[in-house]
């Protein structure tokens, strides 16, 4: 079984600063990584993936991700965040193999002017 | 282009009602799912279907009943709804069993009164 860890529920951050929502998982399984995006009103859609190989993916709108096998974490960055991306954000784990995605309980960023 | 729709996007019951959420995809995905999200909690899935003619318990089973209509369609039935069932339920679907994400529809928003 695999479970999810947002470490944050809100993360205020100044717009052009840099962000980092953190993302810890457990399995005793190898395990697919995702974090994805949810506007008001709208189902969640992915952001990035990792599968395998670069420890670094790189998502849409300039979000980035790296897996860290040892701490068992997959924390998302933005190195300069605008007003639009205020929004919730879940992490999500999926076995390899498996039919079923764990997501974490979410973590809304504010970016503030 | 529609990807994943579900049908009604807002309902208000009175408890003890009865109701059926319905979700169509038009992806080909072999996989369906359904989810409630409830602040501060993430998403818990409450059913799936791996396959068409399958459908398996989830985290949060009790209180709902689930139907896999075909490929396409995945409908969610409250058989008497309570106050604790007020909730906003997302259906889902992928290529279960590999690596890709899932694909969300815009969500159903229901109050039980």
């Amino acid at each position: 079984a695999q479970s999810v860890t947002q470490l944050d529920s809100q993360v205020p951050v100044f717009e052009e600063a840099p962000v980092e929502l953190r993302c810890n998982y457990s399995s005793s399984v190898s395990v697919y990584l995702f974090w994805y995006v949810q506007y008001p009103n709208q189902g969640l859609q992915l952001l990035l993936k990792y599968l395998s190989g670069s420890t670094l993916v790189k998502g849409i709108n300039g979000f980035e991700a790296e897996f860290n096998k040892s701490q068992t974490s997959f924390h998302l960055r933005k190195p300069s965040v605008h007003i639009s991306d205020t929004t919730e954000y879940f992490c999500a784990v999926k076995g390899t193999g498996g039919f079923k995605t764990i997501f974490g309980a979410g973590t809304r960023l504010f970016v503030k002017a | 282009n529609a990807g994943v729709t579900q049908t009604p996007k807002f309902q208000v019951l009175k408890t003890g009602q009865s109701m059926t959420l319905q979700c169509a995809q038009d992806m080909n995905h072999n996989s369906m799912y359904w989810y409630r999200q409830d602040p501060g909690m993430g998403l818990r899935l409450i059913y799936y279907s791996a396959s068409e003619g399958t459908t398996d318990k989830g985290e949060v089973p009790n209180g709902y009943n689930v139907s896999r209509l075909n490929k396409r369609e995945f409908s969610l039935r409250l058989e008497s709804a309570a106050p604790s069932q007020t909730s906003v339920y997302f259906c889902a679907s992928s290529e279960g069993g590999t690596p890709q994400p899932q694909h969300f529809g815009d969500g159903t928003r229901l109050s039980i009164l």
